[in-house]
């Protein structure tokens, strides 16, 4: 079935280092693709989407491209901040959009 | 807009009593969702609701557990005869039925059943 698989954290890196967090996807078609992203003591909300291929979502300095070739839909940041240290995961809609299925989240801890 | 509000924040029971945990939605949010969190894990689909219709209900969701959303506004998610293994992050989110795959969340209730 459908499902995303990213990779495993925790990720610890120094502010202003450049940023990779994997996620590569299988589904029928080509469904939209997300980044929620869960900061400490709040409730998860959507950092970024792309909805068809090559596309590329952005927001907050983070950007990620719809590769259907690799199946992959990897986040990135140039220059990560303290502030950006937070829960991420990657997701896809299934079930004709009325449900939306969750990597299991790359913890992410930004040093000073 | 207040967001999508849970509650309570935690819940710490014994096993074999029953629970019952609220969340009340975006209130023009036609579409409701349960999902739960274990450590480590992402979120998994549990059942979704649009307006007071439960539409789906996944194979996770044991007769144990039942939801209900009847004026199509708050639902509650209630679990009998609780298990250790129940132990986890209920999360609730929202949507409108056109921005369906954008789902705003509550920021959960904790269970621990002792």
């Amino acid at each position: 079935g459908d499902s995303v698989t990213q990779m495993e954290g925790p990720v610890t890196l120094s502010e202003e280092a450049f940023l990779t967090i994997n996620c590569t996807y299988t589904a029928t078609g080509y469904p939209s693709l997300f980044w929620y992203v869960q900061y400490p003591g709040e409730g998860l909300q959507l950092l970024l989407k792309a909805t068809k291929a090559d596309d590329k979502g952005s927001n907050k300095g983070f950007e990620a491209t719809y590769r259907k070739e690799t199946t992959s839909f990897h986040l990135e940041k140039g220059s990560v901040q303290v502030s950006d240290s937070a829960v991420y995961f990657c997701a896809l809609p299934y079930s004709s959009a009325s449900k939306i299925i969750f990597g299991s989240g790359t913890r992410l801890s930004i040093r000073p | 807009d207040t967001g999508v509000s849970q509650n309570p924040r935690h819940k710490i029971t014994k096993r074999g009593q029953n629970v019952t945990f609220r969340c009340d939605p975006i209130s023009e949010h036609n579409r409701l969702y349960w999902y739960r969190q274990t450590l480590g894990q992402g979120p998994e689909f549990l059942t979704y609701f649009q307006n007071e219709a439960q539409l789906e209900k996944s194979r996770l969701l044991s007769d144990r557990f039942s939801a209900e959303r009847p004026k199509g506004s708050f639902s509650t998610l209630e679990i009998q005869r609780t298990e250790q293994g129940d132990s986890a992050m209920y999360l609730c989110a929202s949507s409108t039925s056109t921005g369906g795959e954008k789902l705003f969340f509550g920021s959960g209730t904790q269970l621990s059943v002792l």
